[in-house]
């Protein structure tokens, strides 16, 4: 499968632990975008990288979140210390230097 | 206001029924622009591609008006596999806005 991977798929987690989501590209993809959604909500944007390079965060992302993207290839999504409120869809997607992006199928993480 | 705005729906329509969705977008630096499809839970899929001129693929047509800022998407001959939520997404070249900014959504039922 040449899409994008996610792992896990299902998160659950008690309040205050750490999790940490990881995300395989699409191969030649130098783009690689995180963002979380909500029930009833579009997707929010969190990050995006290109290639290593992180070039933006929202300011959704709090202290507690991280990403990184160290060779340009998969990258990861921390969480610290998660809170109930954490709970969502995270998605990633990758993407030809801002064009048309492809959906991995996402974490979905329940924060209990 | 928020950066992309989409009819709250949801748009309830018999089978056969022609549908339309709009979308406006704040900032007119905005270079791309793409309709996503998102069954429920699941990843948001490309539906198509919007192009100044316009354009047209089977029974969808995507209109773009950049002085509005306005977004359209026309669903013609709808089928019940069309039922799902329709995502306006626009994206900000060069500078420090590289991301895609997605709308909230419109759902959409079609009723045998």
């Amino acid at each position: 499968d040449t899409g994008v991977s996610q792992d896990p798929r299902h998160k659950i987690t008690k309040r205050g632990q750490n999790v940490t989501f990881r995300c395989d590209p699409i191969s030649e993809h130098n783009r690689l975008y995180w963002y979380r959604q909500t029930l009833g909500q579009g997707p929010e944007f969190l990050t995006y990288f290109q290639n290593e390079a992180q070039l933006e965060k929202s300011r959704l992302l709090s202290d507690r979140f991280s990403a990184e993207r160290p060779k340009g290839s998969f990258s990861t999504l921390e969480i610290q210390r998660t809170e109930q409120g954490d709970s969502a869809m995270y998605l990633c997607a990758s993407s030809p230097e801002g064009r048309v992006a492809f959906f991995g199928q996402g974490t979905r993480l329940t924060v209990v | 206001r928020k950066e992309v705005e989409q009819d709250p729906g949801p748009f309830n329509v018999p089978e056969g029924a022609t549908v339309a969705f709009n979308c406006t977008y704040s900032n007119s630096a905005s270079q791309s622009f793409f309709w996503y499809r998102q069954d429920c839970r699941k990843e948001p899929k490309l539906l198509m591609s919007v192009y100044s001129s316009g354009n047209e693929d089977g029974r969808f047509t995507a209109q773009l008006n950049r002085a509005s800022q306005y977004i359209s998407l026309l669903i013609r001959d709808s089928k019940l596999s069309d039922s799902a939520t329709y995502l306006c997404v626009v994206n900000h070249y060069g500078g420090s806005q590289g991301n895609l900014i997605f709308g909230k959504g419109t759902k959409l039922s079609v009723k045998p």
